[in-house]
């Protein structure tokens, strides 16, 4: 019974790169919840997915941030054009979408140099 | 405005003590209310999750919510070492289909 998988654990990017960070939920969830954290930080909302829909993006920056969880496949969260600031820990969970709280993935630790 | 107060300690405590977590949250309206522990590194896991007044006890750990006065709580009984970690208060705000918010964590370092 595998749980929230996130890949890679560990990206290292230029600035002016691309990041793309993945997460496939646990099975039969159909909510996909991004957050990031910065060190000695909370965790900040980013985005909330189902299937094929954006259901709030009120948490991710307008520019240069965009996410997707399609029909079939992982969760994408992806990041163009990096800065330094974009270097922090993103964190994906999942649930059914009934409450009783979320079920996190182990993280990506992104590095900007 | 949704938010979740915690105080960011540290908090220290010695070994064998009662740690005690508060949590204070901005719309008397929500409904659900979690604890997450994080080890320095490691995700969040959830330990805790409490919906009605009073107390809800799971093995060394209690969560009391009190919706009145907006504040939730954790005590860990017994405290060890290895109890050291940042605890996590997350509310469910009740306006449609939001996301938990989280506090910013409590620190807490229990001494040998």
């Amino acid at each position: 019974n595998a749980g929230v998988m996130q890949n890679p654990r560990h990206l290292v990017r230029r600035r002016g790169q691309e990041a793309r960070l993945r997460c496939s939920p646990v099975k039969g969830h159909s909510h996909v919840y991004w957050y990031r954290q910065l060190p000695e930080e909370g965790l900040k909302f980013m985005v909330y997915l189902q299937k094929e829909n954006i259901i709030d993006e009120s948490g991710m920056p307008k520019e240069r941030f965009s996410a997707e969880f399609p029909k079939e496949g992982p969760s994408i969260l992806r990041i163009q054009q990096v800065v330094r600031g974009d270097s922090a820990a993103y964190f994906c969970a999942s649930d059914t979408g009934q409450g009783g709280g979320y079920t996190f993935g182990s993280g990506t630790r992104l590095t900007v140099v | 405005q949704k938010e979740v107060e915690q105080n960011s300690g540290p908090l220290s405590v010695p070994e064998g003590a009662i740690a005690s977590l508060n949590c204070t949250y901005s719309d008397r309206g929500s409904q659900s209310f979690f604890w997450y522990r994080q080890y320095s590194g490691k995700s969040p896991e959830l330990i805790m999750s409490i919906y009605s007044n009073g107390d809800k006890e799971d093995g060394r750990f209690t969560a009391q919510l009190n919706k009145a006065s907006q504040y939730v709580s954790l005590f860990i009984r017994d405290s060890q070492p290895s109890d050291s970690a940042t605890y996590l208060c997350a509310v469910n705000f009740p306006s449609g289909n939001t996301p938990l918010v989280f506090g910013k964590g409590t620190r807490l370092s229990v001494i040998a």
